[in-house]
């Protein structure tokens, strides 16, 4: 079946370190993109990427790092500039403006 | 900054009722207009997509669109309390691949 896969499903972070969260999608979908929920709040756009080898910045993309070398793959970097990163952060895939979104199940980051 | 708005809600209707979800939006020359339900600690799925102006029925879904007034809906008909969930809006950004989400609003359907 054609999808999103995120991974981990959980990940804990310690203070100063960077951690990638993983994103792979087997849709044949061009552009793909990141994004922050917090409790109770709407989407954030992290980063997004139209083609392979090019990349965006979203609304909040401060602290954070992307990479775009497989039409496949668009891994998210939290790195220690990033000050309050527990979230639930969500990939998702799109094969234009008109067909909206395809969503991840996700990864819930925590700051221990 | 463009914008969708959403109420918060919680929106409750009893088992079998009619839900009514709204929301407004900003950008003029949105053309693609979507709505995504998302179960509490669930990613968000698509549920319905509207470009024209109208109404757009898929099963008990309904939404409905009206570029004058920048207003998007969703009628849930004999609402279930599977149909728990927040409902997000999302316009599509003109000019580009992006979408604009509203926060959501909280469906609850008392059994």
């Amino acid at each position: 079946d054609g999808g999103i896969t995120q991974s981990p499903k959980y990940l804990f972070r310690k203070e100063g370190q960077n951690v990638t969260l993983s994103c792979e999608q087997n849709l044949n979908h061009d552009a793909m993109y990141w994004y922050r929920q917090d409790p109770g709040q709407g989407l954030r756009l992290i980063y997004y990427s139209q083609i392979v080898n090019d990349f965006q910045k979203g609304d909040i993309a401060e602290g954070y790092s992307v990479s775009r070398e497989k039409k496949e793959s668009f891994p998210l970097t939290v790195t220690s500039a990033q000050k309050n990163p527990t979230a639930f952060y969500l990939c998702a895939s799109s094969q234009g403006a008109d067909y909206g979104y395809t969503f991840g199940s996700g990864t819930r980051l925590t700051v221990v | 900054q463009k914008e969708v708005e959403q109420n918060s809600g919680p929106l409750s209707v009893p088992e079998g009722a009619i839900a009514s979800l709204n929301c407004t939006y900003s950008d003029r020359g949105s053309q693609s207009f979507f709505w995504y339900r998302q179960y509490s600690g669930k990613s968000p799925e698509l549920i319905m997509f509207i470009y024209s102006n109208g109404d757009k029925e898929d099963g008990r879904f309904t939404a409905q669109l009206n570029k004058a007034s920048q207003y998007v809906s969703l009628l849930i008909r004999d609402s279930q309390p599977s149909d728990s969930a927040t409902y997000l809006c999302a316009v599509n950004e003109s000019g580009t691949y992006k979408y604009i989400f509203g926060t959501g609003t909280r469906l609850k359907v008392l059994a």
